[in-house]
């Protein structure tokens, strides 16, 4: 099984700083690592897909970057409505997959 | 606009059984996998089990796998998940999502199942 470590657990900023959020997978992981979000007592929202690749409806200000075991999600400049927590999720092994612990990312 | 529902959850005693649905609507239901993901009180997302819309399904994690069955009805456009033998680390939202090649694209709001005496 895929281990996927989300660093760091919380990440205290103020809005209009920039945030990056890392997840390191146990074992190469390919290209196939995305990124959701999640808001208190809402699902889970795609954001990022294949590293990098922004979902449908997702702003310019949300990046991801990396390969094989370390990858990093960036927003460049934090908008009051991206306090939430975060997950990265591997499919190499599909339908088998995992996901990462959580970044809970709040308001400074 | 892709929807699903999920349904079904709610507070069942250590050992018992719970059907869990999830009513799609919005897409051509028979062209696309479902998947189930659970989240415990505080934790993390964990998948539970995948239904495609081909031959080699579904698959189950080992945490449900022998006690759990997905199945679906593109009839009713909607995907079920029995669990059998519950037990409490099987509290946690379940949550029923689109699956394009191993990427969950749309989910519904959950349903909680609660496993307690």
């Amino acid at each position: 099984e895929i281990v996927l470590t989300q660093s760091p657990a919380t990440l205290s900023l103020s809005p209009g700083e920039r945030a990056t959020l890392s997840c390191r997978a146990s074992q190469s992981v390919d290209r196939y690592l995305a990124w959701f979000q999640q808001k208190p007592g809402q699902a889970p929202r795609l954001l990022m897909y294949d590293i990098s690749t922004r979902a449908t409806g997702i702003p310019a200000r949300f990046s991801g970057s990396g390969s094989g075991t370390d990858f990093t999600l960036t927003i460049s400049s934090l908008e009051p409505e991206d306090f939430a927590l975060y997950y990265c999720q591997q499919r190499t092994n599909w339908p088998r997959t995992s996901f990462g612990q959580g970044t809970k990312l709040e308001i400074k | 606009e892709v929807q699903l529902l999920e349904s079904g959850g709610g507070l069942v005693q250590p050992g018992g059984s719970l059907r869990l649905s999830c009513a799609a609507s919005g897409f051509t239901f028979s062209d696309y996998a479902i998947n189930w993901v659970r989240q415990s009180p505080g934790k993390g997302l964990e998948w539970v089990a995948t239904i495609g819309s081909g031959p080699g399904y579904p698959y189950y994690a080992d945490s449900v796998k022998g006690r759990s069955t997905i199945s679906r009805d593109n009839s009713r456009n909607t995907l079920y998940l029995q669990i059998d033998g519950l037990r409490a680390d099987d509290t946690a939202v379940y949550y029923c999502s689109r699956d394009i090649g191993g990427r969950p694209d749309y989910w519904g709001q959950g349903t909680l199942v609660t496993v307690s005496s």
